[in-house]
């Protein structure tokens, strides 16, 4: 019940795409949801979240949606550069606690 | 920027052995953590510590590990005695406050076990 399940694994787009990594979740208790991005060779940052009272949220180019009915959020990435590549984690938390659960990660690559 | 840092970046020990990994988190936070990577898997909750007590953790959390705050800036994870399934990338994060404060993430200390 803790899992946050995330897909795909990898996604390899052109320069100029909108990669959408999605992200499911099962315990209804989460009410945050952040957005991580990894470099080789650094710790997870953060890069965007949400909390469930909105369905949208816009950071520059990077976009959180957020469908509570299906317990499912997903990032999109507008206007993709080759910068972009990295490493990106779902994650959600209670505002209660202080655990982090993660999803599995998904390995972007960015075309030149 | 203040960022969180970690030492050593990697640890090679011989099952068994104890091992420290150190952090310095950023230096006005209340709130440390140790998250934990092993290789090809998701990142994984170890610990959280605040006011000098563990404030939550995980079932992997057991008898082999501990964790202090043993100045004004250190926080340190120790392995009793180290298994080969505890090689992994082990990173602290500092926050400010709990819940949905930023966690700010350290590098990280690849930890092989051989």
């Amino acid at each position: 019940q803790q899992q946050v399940k995330q897909s795909p694994q990898s996604l390899i787009v052109q320069k100029g795409g909108i990669p959408i990594i999605n992200c499911a979740y099962e315990n209804t208790a989460f009410d945050y949801f952040p957005w991580y991005q990894q470099f080789p060779g650094k710790g997870p940052a953060l890069l965007i979240a949400i909390r469930p009272d909105v369905s949208e949220k816009k950071e520059g180019r990077f976009t959180i949606s957020f469908n509570k009915s299906a317990k499912q959020f997903s990032l999109h990435i507008m206007d993709s550069q080759p910068g972009d590549s990295a490493t990106y984690f779902c994650a959600a938390s209670m505002t209660s606690g202080s655990r982090l659960t993660f999803g599995e990660g998904t390995q972007l690559t960015v075309n030149p | 920027e203040p960022e969180v840092t970690q030492t050593p970046s990697h640890q090679v020990t011989q099952m068994g052995q104890e091992v420290i990994l150190r952090c310095v988190p950023i230096s006005n936070h209340l709130y440390f953590y140790w998250y934990r990577q092993i290789l090809g898997q998701k990142v994984e909750f170890l610990v959280s510590f605040y006011n000098n007590e563990i404030s939550e953790k995980s079932e992997i959390f057991d008898d082999q590990f501990s964790v202090e705050r043993p100045d004004g800036s250190n926080f340190t994870l120790k392995i009793r005695s180290t298994k080969l399934e505890d090689s992994a990338m082990y990173f602290c994060a500092s926050s400010q406050g709990s819940g949905t404060d930023t966690q700010y993430f350290g590098p990280g200390t690849r930890l092989t076990v051989l």
